[in-house]
């Protein structure tokens, strides 16, 4: 059974930078394109970056470019998310999440992990 | 910007059969395949249906998907109480680079 445990949501201050992390299990880690996926407080679901299980191919939203970096730690079955310059927009639920398919960035989320909670304010 | 359009509600009574619209005027996400996801109230989401129709394993086939032209479809038969909650659509978008998802449809049962 797959498992991905986020951890590393905080309050922080506008300007701050974080580190969140996703431990993943039950799967061969790096053969599977990984995703951070966020969700405003009761709004929608917004794709936040991607990065293929051979950490060739990585993608960021436009809002989050030159700010946060995508990492991936594939001996360790570890996902990262370097947030810097956060901004109060940034706040929402963080959500590690695994692709369906195998050896492809496909953008379809089979495995989610429970999320962790990102809140940046004064 | 790209928007993948839900209806911001719809319900059904237990039994029925309700369906889901998501649609985009964007030529470049029309021709990609889309995916449904279901979340329940402070939980992660889940995924319902990929490449338009298919179920992963596990989900009931109560649930189906279609997609035609720029618009696809969740139709979800035989109600039930736990069906209640918000689904998702969402579709790869080249422009993006990600997929991109739509605002949203509550289900009330």
């Amino acid at each position: 059974e797959v498992f991905l445990v986020e951890s590393g949501g905080d309050l922080i201050q506008p300007g701050g930078s974080l580190r969140l992390s996703c431990a993943a299990s039950g799967f061969t880690f790096n053969t599977y394109a990984m995703y951070w996926v966020r969700q405003a407080p009761g709004k929608g679901l917004e794709w936040v970056s991607a990065l293929s299980g051979s950490r060739i191919s990585l993608y960021y939203r436009d809002s989050v470019k030159g700010r946060f970096t995508i990492s991936r730690d594939n001996s360790k079955n570890a996902l990262f998310l370097h947030m810097n310059s956060l901004r109060v927009e940034d706040t929402a639920v963080y959500y590690c999440a695994k692709d369906l398919f195998s050896s492809v960035v496909s953008g379809v989320f089979d495995s989610w992990g429970q999320g962790t909670l990102v809140t940046v304010s004064s | 910007q790209s928007v993948l359009t839900q209806p911001p509600s719809a319900s059904g009574t237990p039994g029925q059969t309700v369906t889901i619209s998501c649609s985009t005027s964007n030529s470049n996400i029309g021709t990609n395949t889309v995916s449904w996801y279901l979340q329940v109230p402070r939980t992660a989401p889940k995924l319902l249906i990929y490449s338009n129709t298919q179920r992963p394993s596990g989900v009931p086939d109560r649930f189906s998907g279609s997609k035609s032209g720029t618009s696809a479809s969740l139709a979800i038969s035989g109600l039930q109480s736990g069906d209640e909650g918000d689904y998702f659509c969402a579709a790869w978008d080249d422009t993006l680079h990600g997929p991109l998802f739509g605002g949203g449809t509550k289900l009330t049962v």
